[in-house]
């Protein structure tokens, strides 16, 4: 099975920062990366798919990059409403699809 | 708008069986794969099972083989999801959502209903 690491675990930032998530892959998935986002309480939604596509209706504020291994997301300018978890999702040729451990952000 | 409905969830005995269900709307629910996704409580999410269009294909994850059944019927525009032999472990918010293939993003997801496996 493909592992999924995430860094950090869980960040603190203040309104209007830059904030960025790291996402490793334990084997080479090509561009095979997804990112969503988790409200509590609530079902997550896909932003990013295939590691660098903003899915229709997502702000421009959040975008990914990498290939291979490592993978990035970005919130450029974090607003309340991005309080959530963040969790990275591959999607190999061979399954399981699995998501990595996810990533809290609050408002420091 | 796609709407993805669960329903079935509750209190389920160890060894015992769950039957869920998701009812999908706003969509063409024939011309898609559907999967499984759970989340324990406080955990991560962790893909569980998917099937094709026809049902004729279908993929589980290792640790729920053998005991769970993902089926679908076309006309009822409704995903299910057998669980039999439950365990502890099997104790989870569990999520059905539309993807594109047997491996590839989860485009909707659906509310959730809560499954918790306990004597």
């Amino acid at each position: 099975d493909i592992q999924m690491t995430q860094s950090p675990s869980s960040l603190s930032a203040s309104i209007g920062d830059r904030v960025t998530i790291t996402c490793q892959a334990s084997q080479d998935i090509s561009y095979f990366l997804n990112w969503y986002q988790q409200k509590p309480g609530k079902a997550p939604k896909l932003l990013i798919y295939d590691a660098s596509n903003l899915e229709a209706g997502v702000p421009s504020r959040f975008s990914g990059s990498g290939s291979g291994t490592d993978f990035t997301f970005t919130i450029s300018s974090l607003q309340p409403e991005d309080i959530a978890s963040y969790y990275c999702q591959q999607y190999g040729s061979l399954l399981p699809i699995t998501f990595g451990p996810g990533t809290k952000v609050d408002i420091k | 708008e796609v709407q993805l409905v669960e329903s079935g969830g509750g209190l389920g005995q160890p060894g015992g069986s769950l039957r869920l269900s998701c009812a999908a709307s706003g969509f063409s629910f024939g011309n898609y794969w559907m999967s499984w996704v759970r989340q324990a409580p406080g955990k991560g999410l962790e893909w569980v099972a998917n099937m094709n269009q026809d049902g004729s294909e279908k993929y589980y994850v290792d640790s729920v083989k053998g005991r769970f059944t993902i089926s679908r019927d076309n006309a009822k525009n409704s995903l299910y999801l057998q669980m039999n032999s439950l365990r502890a472990e099997d104790t989870a918010v569990y999520y059905c959502a539309r993807t594109q293939s047997y491996s590839s993003r989860f485009e909707y997801w659906g509310q959730g209903t809560l499954v918790t496996v306990s004597s």
